[in-house]
């Protein structure tokens, strides 16, 4: 497509349920990032793919937190037993190589009541 | 480690003015790259350029001009003639490949506020 697709673009569910957020790169794009953005706050490193594989994962927060991207295209990153503390704007980015410019999507607005 | 430092919390200027956002970056790799994004109130994060530790030229792109100054490890961003348009909040990030694996490491953010 012509730039990051993120869906969906909020989400609002109870504490103690699971949440899978997609992210849809740039066509060609062999890297993917997701980031965490708090309010008033620079995105924060979650986790990398080059195609499909996980390369660095070392900003995932703990163990309820994974990520996904089988065919080196489309990713999902999954919260099991959602907290509070897990609200935030969670964002991905593409870029055509792992040097490249990374262009980022709209965002999933993630709300745990 | 590799840091990024933004100064400016926030600026006000009128609309017209030249204004200045700061940003002074730390690495120990040879081979870095500087990005500033912008952030406007609608939340989407823009792209705006990206430079490599060997290319000390600056860059003019419109109203838009980046001073990459290695001497002092400094990549400032100045907007000429300001516009409302403009305000929002100016990411400056880095990547290297030693520390951060080409992860971006961002900056506080500065917050410009251009009044009419």
């Amino acid at each position: 497509g012509a730039g990051v697709s993120q869906s969906p673009r909020y989400k609002v569910t109870k504490r103690g349920q699971d949440v899978a957020l997609r992210c849809d790169p740039i066509s060609g794009h062999v890297s993917l990032y997701w980031y965490r953005q708090a309010l008033g706050q620079g995105p924060e490193f979650l986790t990398y793919f080059n195609y499909e594989a996980q390369q660095d994962k070392s900003g995932l927060p703990n163990d309820r937190f994974s990520a996904e991207r089988p065919e080196g295209s489309i990713s999902t990153l999954t919260i099991q037993r959602t907290e509070q503390r897990d609200s935030a704007m969670y964002r991905c980015a593409s870029s055509l190589a792992r040097r490249g410019a990374q262009h980022f999507g709209d965002g999933t607005r993630l709300s745990i009541l | 480690a590799q840091k990024v430092t933004q100064a400016q919390t926030e600026i006000s200027v009128v609309e017209k003015e030249d204004v200045t956002l700061d940003c002074v970056y730390e690495t120990r790799d040879t081979t870095y790259y500087l990005f500033w994004y912008k952030q406007p109130p609608s939340g989407e994060l823009v792209f705006l350029i990206r430079r490599n530790s060997f290319d000390e030229q600056n860059e003019i792109s419109g109203r838009y001009s980046w001073n990459f100054q290695k001497s002092t490890s400094s990549f400032n961003f100045t907007i000429t003639a300001s516009q409302v348009v403009d305000s929002a909040v100016y990411f400056c990030a880095l990547s290297d490949d030693r520390d951060s694996n080409y992860q971006l490491i961002w900056g506080a953010g500065t917050k410009l506020i251009i009044k009419p």
